[in-house]
Protein backbone atom coordinates (compact mmCIF):
# COMPACT_ATOMS: atom_id res chain seq x y z
CA UNK A 1 0.00 0.00 0.00
CA UNK A 2 1.08 3.69 0.05
CA UNK A 3 2.83 4.75 2.71
CA UNK A 4 2.48 6.35 6.44
CA UNK A 5 5.53 7.71 8.13
CA UNK A 6 5.67 8.21 11.51
CA UNK A 7 8.72 9.98 13.80
CA UNK A 8 10.04 6.72 15.98
CA UNK A 9 10.91 8.46 19.10
CA UNK A 10 9.37 11.08 21.18
CA UNK A 11 10.20 11.86 25.25
CA UNK A 12 8.46 14.60 26.44
CA UNK A 13 7.98 15.07 30.71
CA UNK A 14 4.81 14.16 32.50
CA UNK A 15 2.29 17.20 32.13
CA UNK A 16 3.76 19.22 29.24
CA UNK A 17 1.57 17.91 26.14
CA UNK A 18 2.87 15.29 23.18
CA UNK A 19 2.60 16.11 19.87
CA UNK A 20 2.94 12.77 17.91
CA UNK A 21 3.19 13.63 13.85
CA UNK A 22 2.14 11.48 10.78
CA UNK A 23 2.44 12.07 6.65
CA UNK A 24 0.33 9.82 4.33
CA UNK A 25 1.20 9.85 0.56
CA UNK A 26 -2.77 8.52 -0.72
CA UNK A 27 -4.30 11.40 -1.68
CA UNK A 28 -7.91 9.05 -1.66
CA UNK A 29 -7.28 8.48 2.19
CA UNK A 30 -10.68 8.92 3.37
CA UNK A 31 -10.42 7.53 6.97
CA UNK A 32 -7.36 7.87 8.93
CA UNK A 33 -6.94 6.60 12.45
CA UNK A 34 -4.67 6.99 15.51
CA UNK A 35 -3.89 3.73 17.61
CA UNK A 36 -2.29 3.23 20.93
CA UNK A 37 -0.50 -0.01 21.70
CA UNK A 38 0.94 -0.88 24.77
CA UNK A 39 3.90 -3.87 25.51
CA UNK A 40 2.58 -7.30 24.46
CA UNK A 41 -0.54 -5.87 23.68
CA UNK A 42 -3.28 -5.66 21.19
CA UNK A 43 -4.09 -1.59 19.40
CA UNK A 44 -6.73 0.29 21.33
CA UNK A 45 -8.31 2.87 18.82
CA UNK A 46 -7.91 6.92 20.29
CA UNK A 47 -9.52 8.29 17.78
CA UNK A 48 -10.32 8.93 14.01
CA UNK A 49 -10.94 11.58 11.76
CA UNK A 50 -12.72 11.92 8.32
CA UNK A 51 -10.82 13.76 5.08
CA UNK A 52 -13.59 16.51 5.42
CA UNK A 53 -12.20 17.55 8.75
CA UNK A 54 -9.60 19.56 9.78
CA UNK A 55 -10.11 18.90 13.42
CA UNK A 56 -11.13 17.07 16.16
CA UNK A 57 -10.81 16.99 20.08
CA UNK A 58 -12.02 14.73 21.86
CA UNK A 59 -11.00 15.40 26.08
CA UNK A 60 -6.82 15.27 25.81
CA UNK A 61 -6.70 14.13 22.55
CA UNK A 62 -6.72 16.78 19.66
CA UNK A 63 -6.36 15.31 16.02
CA UNK A 64 -5.32 17.86 13.15
CA UNK A 65 -5.76 17.13 9.73
CA UNK A 66 -4.22 19.05 7.14
CA UNK A 67 -5.05 17.33 3.54
CA UNK A 68 -3.46 19.41 1.13
CA UNK A 69 0.12 18.28 2.89
CA UNK A 70 -1.14 15.27 3.99
CA UNK A 71 0.15 15.53 7.34
CA UNK A 72 -1.79 14.73 10.45
CA UNK A 73 -0.86 15.21 13.73
CA UNK A 74 -2.19 13.56 17.69
CA UNK A 75 -2.00 16.22 20.41
CA UNK A 76 -2.40 14.57 23.93
CA UNK A 77 -2.33 17.43 26.27
CA UNK A 78 -0.81 16.79 30.04
CA UNK A 79 0.64 14.26 29.37
CA UNK A 80 0.50 11.69 32.10
CA UNK A 81 3.17 8.34 32.93
CA UNK A 82 -0.12 5.99 31.72
CA UNK A 83 0.48 7.53 28.34
CA UNK A 84 3.68 5.90 27.35
CA UNK A 85 2.76 3.31 24.49
CA UNK A 86 3.37 2.98 20.86
CA UNK A 87 1.25 4.98 18.91
CA UNK A 88 0.40 4.36 14.96
CA UNK A 89 -1.55 6.23 12.66
CA UNK A 90 -3.01 4.43 9.69
CA UNK A 91 -5.35 5.65 6.74
CA UNK A 92 -7.62 3.41 4.65
CA UNK A 93 -9.35 4.79 1.81
CA UNK A 94 -12.70 2.81 2.03
CA UNK A 95 -14.35 1.67 5.70
CA UNK A 96 -14.15 -2.01 4.10
CA UNK A 97 -10.89 -2.22 3.50
CA UNK A 98 -7.74 -2.96 5.71
CA UNK A 99 -5.70 -0.28 7.35
CA UNK A 100 -2.29 0.58 6.17
CA UNK A 101 -0.13 1.81 9.20
CA UNK A 102 2.55 3.64 9.64
CA UNK A 103 5.51 2.16 11.63
CA UNK A 104 4.43 3.60 15.10
CA UNK A 105 5.82 5.75 17.40
CA UNK A 106 7.38 5.26 20.55
CA UNK A 107 6.32 7.70 23.64
CA UNK A 108 8.32 7.81 26.46
CA UNK A 109 6.58 9.94 29.70
CA UNK A 110 9.08 10.37 32.30
CA UNK A 111 8.15 12.13 36.19
CA UNK B 1 -16.69 -1.26 18.34
CA UNK B 2 -17.26 -4.82 17.90
CA UNK B 3 -15.98 -6.74 20.78
CA UNK B 4 -13.02 -8.82 19.18
CA UNK B 5 -11.64 -12.27 21.41
CA UNK B 6 -8.07 -13.67 19.99
CA UNK B 7 -6.92 -17.33 21.69
CA UNK B 8 -4.10 -18.20 22.42
CA UNK B 9 -2.68 -14.87 23.59
CA UNK B 10 0.76 -16.89 23.76
CA UNK B 11 1.93 -19.73 22.25
CA UNK B 12 5.23 -21.87 22.87
CA UNK B 13 5.56 -24.84 20.04
CA UNK B 14 8.18 -26.65 18.52
CA UNK B 15 9.57 -26.18 15.04
CA UNK B 16 7.57 -28.35 12.25
CA UNK B 17 4.02 -28.34 14.05
CA UNK B 18 1.57 -26.42 13.26
CA UNK B 19 -0.29 -23.78 15.56
CA UNK B 20 -3.97 -22.51 15.04
CA UNK B 21 -5.07 -19.05 16.05
CA UNK B 22 -8.82 -17.94 16.81
CA UNK B 23 -10.48 -14.80 16.02
CA UNK B 24 -14.20 -14.38 17.57
CA UNK B 25 -16.39 -11.52 16.35
CA UNK B 26 -18.64 -11.45 20.19
CA UNK B 27 -20.99 -9.12 18.82
CA UNK B 28 -21.17 -8.79 14.81
CA UNK B 29 -21.85 -10.65 12.13
CA UNK B 30 -18.26 -10.14 10.26
CA UNK B 31 -17.59 -11.12 7.04
CA UNK B 32 -14.74 -10.02 6.12
CA UNK B 33 -11.86 -10.24 9.41
CA UNK B 34 -8.04 -8.99 8.60
CA UNK B 35 -4.95 -10.53 9.65
CA UNK B 36 -1.88 -9.06 11.07
CA UNK B 37 1.62 -9.94 11.99
CA UNK B 38 3.84 -7.53 13.79
CA UNK B 39 7.21 -7.93 14.08
CA UNK B 40 9.54 -6.36 16.99
CA UNK B 41 9.49 -2.78 16.91
CA UNK B 42 7.77 -2.53 13.46
CA UNK B 43 4.54 -1.76 12.17
CA UNK B 44 1.40 -3.87 11.46
CA UNK B 45 1.32 -5.79 7.95
CA UNK B 46 -1.31 -7.02 6.90
CA UNK B 47 -0.75 -10.84 5.98
CA UNK B 48 -4.32 -11.23 3.98
CA UNK B 49 -8.37 -10.63 4.17
CA UNK B 50 -10.20 -13.19 5.54
CA UNK B 51 -13.51 -13.23 3.69
CA UNK B 52 -16.68 -15.42 5.15
CA UNK B 53 -17.60 -18.54 3.45
CA UNK B 54 -14.79 -18.00 0.49
CA UNK B 55 -11.19 -18.10 0.13
CA UNK B 56 -8.87 -15.60 1.55
CA UNK B 57 -7.06 -12.76 0.03
CA UNK B 58 -3.31 -12.94 1.09
CA UNK B 59 -0.38 -9.71 0.55
CA UNK B 60 1.64 -10.49 -1.96
CA UNK B 61 5.01 -12.60 0.03
CA UNK B 62 2.27 -14.41 2.05
CA UNK B 63 2.44 -17.92 1.75
CA UNK B 64 -1.32 -19.26 1.70
CA UNK B 65 -0.11 -23.06 2.13
CA UNK B 66 2.25 -21.56 5.25
CA UNK B 67 -0.48 -19.40 6.53
CA UNK B 68 -4.15 -21.04 6.10
CA UNK B 69 -6.88 -19.14 6.63
CA UNK B 70 -10.37 -20.26 7.55
CA UNK B 71 -13.71 -18.00 8.02
CA UNK B 72 -16.25 -20.40 8.09
CA UNK B 73 -18.71 -18.45 10.13
CA UNK B 74 -19.62 -14.92 10.45
CA UNK B 75 -18.14 -15.01 13.75
CA UNK B 76 -14.90 -16.70 13.67
CA UNK B 77 -11.75 -16.74 11.41
CA UNK B 78 -8.93 -18.74 11.91
CA UNK B 79 -5.14 -18.83 11.17
CA UNK B 80 -3.48 -21.61 11.25
CA UNK B 81 0.36 -21.49 11.18
CA UNK B 82 1.74 -24.35 9.80
CA UNK B 83 5.08 -26.50 9.74
CA UNK B 84 6.15 -23.40 12.22
CA UNK B 85 9.60 -22.44 12.15
CA UNK B 86 11.68 -20.09 14.35
CA UNK B 87 11.69 -17.28 11.43
CA UNK B 88 7.67 -18.00 11.49
CA UNK B 89 7.45 -15.89 15.19
CA UNK B 90 5.49 -13.35 15.91
CA UNK B 91 2.94 -11.23 17.21
CA UNK B 92 -0.01 -11.84 15.05
CA UNK B 93 -3.71 -9.68 15.42
CA UNK B 94 -6.54 -9.87 13.87
CA UNK B 95 -9.00 -7.57 13.06
CA UNK B 96 -13.20 -6.78 12.52
CA UNK B 97 -14.57 -3.99 10.81
CA UNK B 98 -17.63 -3.05 11.49
CA UNK B 99 -20.22 0.47 11.09
CA UNK B 100 -18.42 1.67 14.10
CA UNK B 101 -14.80 1.25 12.82
CA UNK B 102 -12.06 -1.25 13.06
CA UNK B 103 -11.54 -3.26 16.68
CA UNK B 104 -8.15 -5.41 17.10
CA UNK B 105 -7.89 -8.85 19.18
CA UNK B 106 -5.55 -8.20 22.06
CA UNK B 107 -2.87 -10.70 19.57
CA UNK B 108 -1.22 -13.64 19.85
CA UNK B 109 2.55 -13.69 20.36
CA UNK B 110 3.70 -17.14 18.89
CA UNK B 111 7.30 -18.41 19.12
CA UNK B 112 8.82 -21.36 17.63
CA UNK B 113 11.51 -23.08 19.25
Amino acid sequence: GEDVEQSLFLSVREGDSSVINCTYTDSSSTYLYWYKQEPGAGLQLLTYIFSNMDMKQDQRLTVLLNKKDKHLSLRIADTQTGDSAIYFCAETTNSGYALNFGKGTSLLVTP
Amino acid sequence: GAVVSQHPSRVICKSGTSVKIECRSLDFQATTMFWYRQFPKQSLMLMATSNEGSKATYEQGVEKDKFLINHASLTLSTLTVTSAHPEDSSFYICSVSSRAGYTFGSGTRLTVV
